[in-house]
């Protein structure tokens, strides 16, 4: 099945640093997600985003629908320890609840102290 | 408190065994997914319910089976057919975002708490 391109695959910062991951596709996406998973953990949802160029944030984190509706980034300021874990964007082909969510690979986040 | 919920957060299963995990969900949404994820990996999908009593195969559906009885419960049998069970399961729901006329309504999907399958 088809999965996300989603990059860096990992990273290694140190807490105050900012944070930038990006997910792109090859086909038009009408609904991005993007999904934080601690250990063991099933993932949650951080930020949602439904129209092209649209810019949303929740905190110290900012998202981007790309305005080719083809990419997504995800920003995070001034991290922290709690920032730790693998972040997952999702997108949706189709806008109604009529089309299954495709996920990226995961982007592991470690912050050092 | 509204949520999806999974049992059991451990299963262990012997070889040739069928096992079910549990998904239950009281946040009303009418589609149900059910994904795997292995070590260090992404997301995979099985299966997944838009409503009751029907179900889809997702990208990896072989060697499961599902069930829609009830909008609460999606179910997930890992039978003996699959050949390499172990790993992490993903119950997921969601409902489309209500928006206006002019807003096309999106989807959000939201995750249990995942249960780990063994075999042993």
């Amino acid at each position: 099945g088809q999965q996300l391109n989603q990059s860096p695959q990992s990273m290694f910062i140190q807490e105050g640093e900012d944070v930038s991951m990006n997910c792109t596709s090859s086909s038009i996406f009408n609904t991005w997600l993007w999904y934080k998973q601690d250990p063991g953990e099933g993932p949650v949802l951080l930020i949602a985003l439904y129209k092209a160029g649209e810019l949303t944030s929740n905190g110290r984190l900012t998202a981007q629908f790309g305005i080719t509706r083809k990419d997504s980034f995800l920003n995070i300021s001034a991290s922290i320890p709690s920032d730790v874990g693998i972040y997952f964007c999702a997108g949706q082909r189709r806008p109604y609840n009529t089309d299954k969510l495709i996920f990226g690979t995961g982007t592991r986040l470690q912050v050092f102290p | 408190d509204g949520g999806i919920t999974q049992s059991p957060k451990y299963l262990f299963r012997k070889e040739g065994q069928n096992v079910t995990l549990s998904c239950e969900q009281n946040l009303n949404h009418d589609a149900m997914y059910w994904y795997r994820q292995d070590p260090g990996q992404g997301l995979r999908l099985i299966y997944y319910s838009q409503i009751v009593n029907d179900f889809q195969k997702g990208d990896i559906a072989e060697g499961y089976s599902v069930s829609r009885e009830k909008k609460e419960s999606f179910p997930l049998t890992v039978t003996s057919a699959q050949k390499n069970p172990t790993a992490f399961y993903l119950c997921a729901s969601s409902s489309p975002k209500s928006g206006n006329k002019i807003d096309r309504p999106g989807n959000t999907i939201y995750f249990g708490e995942g249960s780990w399958l063994t075999v042993v």
